[in-house]
């Protein structure tokens, strides 16, 4: 069974200052990795994911994201962030097969203060 | 080109009542997956239609149904609603039903 964890429930930051936001992930299978964005009263919104090649991923709004397979995880990290970047980040997975059924972590709130 | 969309916006519902939910896909796609979102947490899959059948299925209860249609949309029922139910309600499409997921704006559901 897979499963995703996401460390920090809520990581606070300062306007145009630099963030990462933890995930690991737990699978014994190959999986494919997600992180989604989800505004205030809003669906889900793809950042950007990771299939295979290249483990660093460069998605929208300037955030990237580096996929470690030894150890299992996939931060995403903005370099300087700005105030519309609040929002609640999702990681996610989903296994290689014949469907795309994702399994989320529980989130973090990305809160950017002035 | 529109994207997906889901109705309606919110619901308001009583214990033991029934509700029906509805998502278009976006252009294009034929595979549509429902999640479940509880406030203050992620998605929980409950199950994922193709070619108009029940591909794979999550840890819900049978109260949790689900239809598609021939031009991809679909319909989440719930039956014998719970307080436990309420949440927001999340519909995503693709193009294959191994490739990457884009969502609708969700139905929220409270239930009394």
């Amino acid at each position: 069974a897979q499963s995703v964890t996401q460390l920090d429930s809520q990581v606070p930051v300062f306007e145009e200052a630099p963030v990462e936001l933890r995930c690991n992930y737990s699978s014994s299978v190959s999986v494919y990795l997600f992180w989604y964005v989800q505004y205030p009263n809003q669906g889900l919104q793809l950042l950007l994911k990771y299939l295979s090649g290249s483990t660093l991923v460069k998605g929208i709004n300037g955030f990237e994201a580096e996929f470690n397979k030894s150890q299992t995880s996939f931060h995403l990290r903005k370099p300087s962030v700005h105030i519309s970047d609040t929002a609640e980040y999702f990681c996610a997975v989903s296994e290689l097969s014949a469907t795309n059924k994702l399994i989320f972590g529980t989130g973090t709130l990305l809160a950017v203060q002035p | 080109d529109a994207g997906v969309t889901q109705s309606p916006t919110h619901l308001i519902k009583t214990r033991g009542q029934q509700v029906t939910l509805r998502c278009s896909p976006k252009s294009g796609h034929d595979t549509v997956s429902w999640y479940q979102q509880a406030l203050g947490q992620g998605p929980q899959f409950i199950f994922q239609y193709y070619e108009e059948e029940e591909r794979q299925r999550g840890n819900f209860p049978d109260r949790f149904s689900g239809h598609q249609f021939p031009n991809y949309s679909s319909e989440l029922n719930v039956n014998a609603l719970l307080l436990g139910d309420s949440a927001l309600y999340l519909c995503a499409s693709s193009p294959q039903t191994w490739d990457t997921q884009y969502f609708g704006p969700g139905t929220r559901l409270t239930v009394l």
